[in-house]
């Protein structure tokens, strides 16, 4: 079975430049997850969305950061204007709706903003 | 926000020795999770805890999720090379079913 799709692996542009990650969740998962990884602050959880709608946004970091889930199978995290801050590792997660479903995190994108 | 501390932060060991990290937590939780990340990975998940007390085995893994629900430990024994990896523990606290807190991770390094 196919697990979290993220793309691109990696991301180099400079600063100013939009970014815009992708992912393609589970089949049958129906509640997605965007998280942020670096060094400094770990895993931390930007957005949660369940059944295409976002529930949870408290952890964008700000208004260059946005989301979409258009469909069940496909969601997006735009940084515009992007930083060199905004460098990190950003995973993507799918998980069935309710308690106890484990998320299965895709393998990231590695972005660096020069 | 709640905080978790992962120990410890690294770890060197020869291959077969047992190794042991923890979390604890400044309040409670009521799941436990256990994830595994290897390099250019993303994070698997190894053991998942959802009662208090509750001892769980996966293989040479053995986690727990302790009486006070403010922490957690994992257990690897016999290592083998391929258990290098980043192991997290995680925690998802009472009326939330989707919210997790990461520890900031074990790296571990297992000489042959």
């Amino acid at each position: 079975d196919a697990g979290v799709i993220q793309s691109p692996r990696h991301e180099v542009t400079e600063m100013g430049q939009e970014v815009t990650l992708r992912c393609k969740p589970i089949s049958g998962h129906n509640s997605l997850f965007w998280y942020r990884q670096t060094m400094m602050r770990g895993l931390e959880l930007l957005i949660y969305f369940n059944n295409n709608v976002p529930i949870d946004d408290s952890g964008m970091p700000e208004d260059r950061f946005s989301a979409k889930m258009p469909n069940a199978s496909f969601s997006t995290l735009k940084i515009q204007p992007s930083e060199p801050r905004d460098s990190a590792v950003y995973f993507c997660a799918s998980s069935r709706q309710g308690s106890n479903q484990p998320q299965h995190f895709g393998d990231g994108t590695r972005l660096s903003i020069l | 926000g709640q905080q978790l501390n992962q120990s410890p932060q690294s770890m060197f060991i020869q291959e077969g020795e047992d190794v042991s990290m923890n979390c604890t937590s400044s309040s409670i939780f009521n799941t436990w999770l256990w994830y595994k990340q290897d390099p250019g990975e993303g994070p698997v998940l190894l053991i998942a805890l959802y009662k208090a007390g509750e001892l769980t085995s996966n293989g040479r893994l053995t986690a727990q999720f302790g009486i006070t629900r403010k922490d957690s430990f994992l257990n690897i024994s016999a290592s083998i090379p391929s258990d290098v990896g980043i192991y997290f523990c995680a925690g998802q606290p009472g009326g939330s079913n989707y919210k997790l807190t990461f520890g900031k991770g074990t790296l571990l390094t297992v000489n042959p």
